[in-house]
């Protein structure tokens, strides 16, 4: 069965240092791959996605994903933190047999001033 | 647009009541999923459509039902409500390029 991992339940880093968090996944066949974030009290909102072509993937608010094949990780990276980046990332995975989308558990970002 | 709409925002059920959430959306998405966000537990997938007329079981399926008779709306029924459905309930849908466009979310407690 499909799943995704996400190990860390917070990451904490100082605004303007690099961030990075984490995920892997397990599905049978290729992997289109996910990261959502979410603020405090909404929905869920896009941020990227991989689904086939170059492993670095960039999305919204100057995020980017990397794409491992051999270490079935898909995290999630910014070069410089900020403030407003403080929110709970989750990272998803399709099965494209299923069409399930299964979310991890949930990563949250603090980010310090 | 007003892209995914979910109704209500809030609702209290005691136990054993039945109510039905309500999820419409105007993209003209194929796909609809509802999800529940329990804290530690991250979103779980409850049941999906991949269009009209066909639905399918997600992760935790049990005391829920779903239908699709349209595009537009995948309504969510709890048929006996019970204090372990208490959570946030979010619908989704996306279209051909798997982007999901969520719900506000419907926070249901049972008591």
């Amino acid at each position: 069965a499909q799943s995704v991992a996400q190990p860390e339940d917070q990451v904490n880093v100082a605004e303007g240092n690099p961030l990075t968090v984490k995920c892997t996944y397990s599905v049978s066949g290729n992997p289109y791959l996910f990261w959502y974030v979410q603020y405090p009290n909404r929905g869920l909102q896009f941020l990227l996605k991989y689904i086939t072509g170059d492993n670095l993937v960039k999305g919204s608010y100057g995020f980017e994903a990397e794409f491992n094949k051999s270490q079935t990780s898909f995290h999630l990276k910014k070069p410089s933190a900020l403030v407003s980046d403080s929110a709970l990332y989750f990272c998803a995975v399709r099965d494209i047999n299923t069409d399930k989308l299964i979310f991890g558990t949930g990563t949250r970002l603090q980010v310090f001033p | 647009n007003a892209g995914v709409t979910q109704t209500p925002k809030f609702q209290v059920l005691k136990t054993g009541q039945s109510m039905t959430l309500q999820c419409a959306q105007d993209m003209n998405h194929e796909y609809m999923s509802w999800y529940r966000q329990d804290p530690g537990m991250g979103l779980r997938l409850i049941h999906y459509s991949v269009g009209a007329g066909i639905t399918d079981q997600g992760e935790v399926p049990n005391g829920y039902n779903v239908s699709r008779s349209t595009t537009e709306d995948f309504p969510l029924r709890l048929l006996s409500a019970a204090p372990s459905q208490t959570s946030v309930y979010f619908c989704a849908s996306s279209g051909q390029n798997y982007e999901q466009y969520f719900g506000p979310g419907t926070r249901l407690t049972v008591t």
